[in-house]
């Protein structure tokens, strides 16, 4: 059984496009989060949720959108989509804040043309 | 956070011991040594972590020296498998482990 799951794996896209990238994970973890891995392969979080609150905001435009709708699924969606979100989408997990290690889906690839 | 520094890239001949280094010359008491490693295509992978003591598990062997300036990470018996990116990454713990920094990390090539 895959751990973290994100769907879809692959996703292209036109620019002004709205997309949402869904993960689940089955770990039984009460914090989420999602990273960002652009073309220069740097891997940088942009969200974090902990039983459902946002935790971790980082520098992201308002057109990106987390949504936990319970503490197993971490949804993402993204609003008039641009070429400079075109990156690969990992979403992780772990036990808690600060606990345990970090466990990653296998990413999500955003291109948008 | 302190900035950990580690070669771009490292070969390794399979069956042999990969030792991986990073320096984080200013860590702070308080700051753990990660690492993680990234296989093509595949999202990043926990390998293990330590404050202050060497630390063993099933995948590696952790040694951080006595000033805890540098690390190593060692895998005992590299396979073609291990082929990746490994990262170092020092943070603070009890915080949000979440918001790890990672480098451009080390690419190690295990070679037949």
């Amino acid at each position: 059984d895959t751990a973290v799951s994100q769907t879809p794996k692959y996703l292209v896209t036109q620019m002004g496009n709205d997309k949402s990238i869904k993960c689940e994970q089955n770990l039984g973890h009460d914090t989420m989060y999602w990273y960002k891995q652009d073309s220069k392969k740097f891997l940088k979080i942009m969200f974090s949720y902990n039983n459902k609150e946002l935790i971790i905001n980082e520098t992201v435009p308002n057109r990106f959108s987390p949504k936990s709708p319970d503490k197993a699924h971490l949804n993402l969606h993204i609003n008039s989509l641009e070429l400079g979100d075109s990156a690969v989408y990992f979403c992780a997990s772990s036990p808690g804040q600060g606990l345990g290690a970090l466990h990653f889906g296998n990413g999500t690839r955003l291109t948008v043309t | 956070d302190a900035k950990t520094t580690q070669p771009p890239s490292m070969d390794c001949a399979e069956g042999r011991a990969a030792n991986l280094p990073c320096n984080h010359s200013t860590i702070s008491g308080n700051e753990y040594v990660y690492w993680y490693r990234q296989i093509h295509s595949q999202g990043p992978q926990y390998i293990i972590h330590g404050l202050k003591n060497n630390e063993t598990n099933e995948m590696a062997s952790l040694i951080i020296t006595e000033d805890r300036k540098s690390s190593t990470l060692i895998l005992p018996h590299a396979t073609l498998r291990d082929t990746a990116v490994y990262y170092c990454i020092v943070r603070v713990g009890g915080g949000s482990q979440g918001n790890l920094i990672f480098g451009k990390g080390t690419k190690l090539s295990v070679k037949p």
